[in-house]
């Protein structure tokens, strides 16, 4: 059974340009997070999906982030014109559907840095 | 609102015994996580905590008391490999599912 997948794993782009990051949940999982890393922070939520629904934006950027799951397909975290402070690692985690509070599978994350 | 606090930076030394601490505030509580996170890797699941007391999983144990809204992870025969960060999280105001909120880890070094 693969893990949560994640790519690409490394990402260039210049200031300005757009970033396109994917996640893949484990098989059977219908709900994504994504999380952002700086540096020598802790994670920061950003957003929580389901399939085709955006459950919680509360910690995503109003400007220039989006993010979606189709019903087909990876999840998208979607940030267009990057600036400097943009640069961090961006981790997706996945858990099942179920009621109660689950463990989060975190994939190996994307690492974008911005030129 | 919400906080989790743990130490920064802790150091030990291999075959030792250290425990990372971590305090939290939270509105309507649903339990506590500990992940592990090797330098540019994922966090990866170490325990789940959402009753009193300690739970012991092999060399690593979790310890909470939602009274003192304060948890440790015990590690015990500490291994080299056992360098890397470790992230105490929480529920998000005690929904289940929701999104975890996280401290900013303590940095474990083991030394020879």
């Amino acid at each position: 059974n693969a893990g949560v997948m994640q790519n690409p794993r490394h990402l260039v782009r210049r200031r300005g340009q757009e970033a396109r990051l994917r996640c893949s949940p484990m098989k059977g999982h219908s709900h994504v997070y994504w999380y952002r890393q700086l540096p020598e922070e802790g994670l920061k939520f950003m957003v929580y999906l389901q399939k085709e629904n955006i459950i919680d934006e509360s910690g995503m950027p109003k400007e220039r982030f989006s993010a979606e799951f189709p019903k087909e397909g990876p999840s998208i975290l979607r940030i267009q014109q990057v600036v400097r402070g943009d640069s961090a690692a961006y981790f997706c985690a996945s858990s099942p559907r179920t009621s109660r509070v689950n463990e989060q599978f975190f994939g190996p994350g994307t690492r974008l840095t911005v030129l | 609102g919400q906080n989790i606090d743990q130490p920064t930076e802790m150091t030990a030394t291999e075959g030792a015994i250290v425990q990372i601490n971590c305090t939290y505030q939270t509105s309507g509580f649903n339990g506590l996580f500990w992940y592990q996170q090797h330098a540019g890797e994922a966090p990866t699941f170490l325990s789940y905590n959402v009753l009193d007391g300690l739970e012991e999983k092999g060399r690593f144990s979790s310890f909470l008391s939602r009274s003192k809204g304060y948890s440790y992870l015990l590690l015990k025969e500490l291994q080299m490999k056992d360098s890397a960060s470790y992230l105490c999280a929480v529920p998000r105001g005690g929904g289940s599912q929701g999104n975890l909120i996280f401290g900013k880890g303590t940095k474990l070094s083991v030394k020879p």
